[in-house]
């Protein structure tokens, strides 16, 4: 499967605790997402990287979040102290680095925290 | 920022019938328009995109109108089938680099 992958796909945690997810793009794009969907609602852009760079973060993103990919390949988002309003489906995206916006995304699984 | 609206909430098609969908987005500088399909449990699956330089695209049962004056686009699904029932989403990219800002979702039910 050459698709976006995201691992775990379910997590359930309890408030508090600290959790940890992981996407592995396409291989051949370098531009990455983080997005997170809420239920009945559209995906809200959480943070962008390009390479390694992680060059925009949303007002959603809180100091608990964190996002890397130190290799330009695969990402992991953490998030620390979690709430109970972090319950969503975290989405992940890649595509490939084109002028302008034209440049498809393609969505992976998504990862269902729940927070209990 | 860029707002999207996207209407109805819901839409209940017999099939073989036609279904349209419809977003209005609020920044002028959006020139990227993608439509997703989201089945229950999977991630949204890109099915039409369509560029600021064109108003119309098309692709077998499936096409995309963008009035750019107006600032609205459409989605519109001839011959409906059963396995098109899903939700689906509409979105526009006002960044130079391809943030998407999404609807808020179309819940399409084809019945037989």
């Amino acid at each position: 499967d050459t698709g976006v992958s995201q691992d775990p796909r379910h997590k359930i945690t309890k408030r508090g605790q600290n959790v940890t997810f992981r996407c592995d793009p396409i291989s051949e794009h370098n531009r990455l997402y983080w997005y997170r969907q809420t239920l009945g609602q559209g995906p809200e852009f959480l943070t962008y990287f390009q390479n390694e760079a992680q060059l925009e973060k949303s007002r959603l993103l809180s100091d608990r979040f964190s996002a890397e990919r130190p290799k330009g390949s695969f990402s992991t988002l953490e998030i620390q102290r979690t709430e109970q309003g972090d319950s969503a489906m975290y989405l992940c995206a890649s595509s490939l680095n084109t002028p302008g916006p034209y440049n498809e995304q393609f969505f992976g699984p998504g990862t269902r925290l729940t927070v209990l | 920022g860029e707002n999207v609206e996207q209407h109805p909430s819901t839409l209940s098609v017999q099939e073989g019938d036609s279904a349209v969908i419809k977003c209005t987005y609020s920044d002028s500088a959006s020139n990227y328009f993608p439509w997703y399909k989201q089945e229950l449990g999977k991630g949204p699956q890109l099915i039409i995109d369509i560029r600021s330089n064109v108003g119309e695209k098309k692709d077998q049962r499936i096409a995309v109108t963008l009035n750019k004056t107006a600032k609205h686009f459409s989605l519109h699904i001839t011959e409906t089938q059963p396995e098109d029932s899903a939700v689906y989403f509409c979105a526009a990219s006002p960044g130079s680099w391809g943030k998407l800002q999404f609807g808020a979702g179309t819940q399409v039910v084809v019945t037989p």
